[in-house]
């Protein structure tokens, strides 16, 4: 298996700007998960998706944040406008229905965002 | 009050050490711990799930105390290739509907050297 797959892996844009982040995840995962990491504040769950449809978006910061999954092999992370402040990396992770108290996520290798 | 907190470290220790990771986290309700790794510039992955028993996996051992809401790692005889961030994670909410709700701590810093 491939893994989770992310793109574009590097992104680097002005304030103001619209930003798509992108994440495939393992086929056959009911999970999707997006995360945010910066120095100060380390790895930060903006929002998840369960077959689909969003559960828990309580950690995305402000609306200029929207997520979508339109399908199980598919998710986006738009920001729009971007300010600097959101100069992190984005992570998508992705994990099976939980099996007893097992439920591992695995991660994709990020996407490096700078608003400059 | 953080949810989880760990020592951020650095630690910097000599190939062949024995060193011990802390955590403590603040939800009594927390089901589930895990120890990841993180190497620099890379993605988390799972060390190791941390069971109320303590577990092992070759030189490293977990053990979780619910009394302290407490966590620890240690690592046996370090190894190079053992530098890298180590996250506490906890899963914040006891079922329901919000499953997968990981918390990261913010890591704490090992580097091996010879």
């Amino acid at each position: 298996d491939a893994g989770v797959i992310q793109s574009p892996r590097h992104e680097v844009t002005e304030m103001g700007q619209e930003v798509t982040l992108r994440c495939k995840p393992i086929s056959g995962h009911d999970y999707l998960f997006w995360y945010r990491q910066t120095m100060m504040r380390g790895l930060e769950l903006l929002i998840y998706f369960n077959n689909n449809v969003p559960i828990d978006d309580s950690g995305m910061p402000e609306d200029r944040f929207s997520a979508k999954m339109p399908n199980a092999s598919f998710s986006t992370l738009k920001i729009q406008p971007s300010e600097p402040r959101d100069s992190a990396v984005y992570f998508c992770a992705s994990s099976l229905e939980p099996s007893g108290r097992f439920d591992e996520q695995y991660f994709g290798p990020g996407t490096r965002l700078t608003v400059t | 009050r953080k949810e989880v907190e760990q020592d951020p470290g650095p630690f910097n220790v000599p190939e062949g050490a024995t060193v011990a990771f802390n955590c403590t986290y603040s939800n009594s309700a927390s089901q589930s711990f895990f120890w990841y790794r993180q190497d620099c510039r890379k993605e988390p992955k799972l060390l190791m799930s941390v069971y109320s028993s303590g577990n092992e996996d070759g030189r490293f051992t977990a053990q979780l105390n619910r009394a302290s809401q407490y966590i620890s790692l240690l690592i046996r005889d370090s190894k190079l290739s053992d530098s890298a961030t180590y996250l506490c994670v906890v899963n914040s909410d006891a079922g329901g509907t919000s499953y997968g709700k990981l918390t990261f701590g913010q890591g704490t810093i090992l580097t091996v050297h010879p």
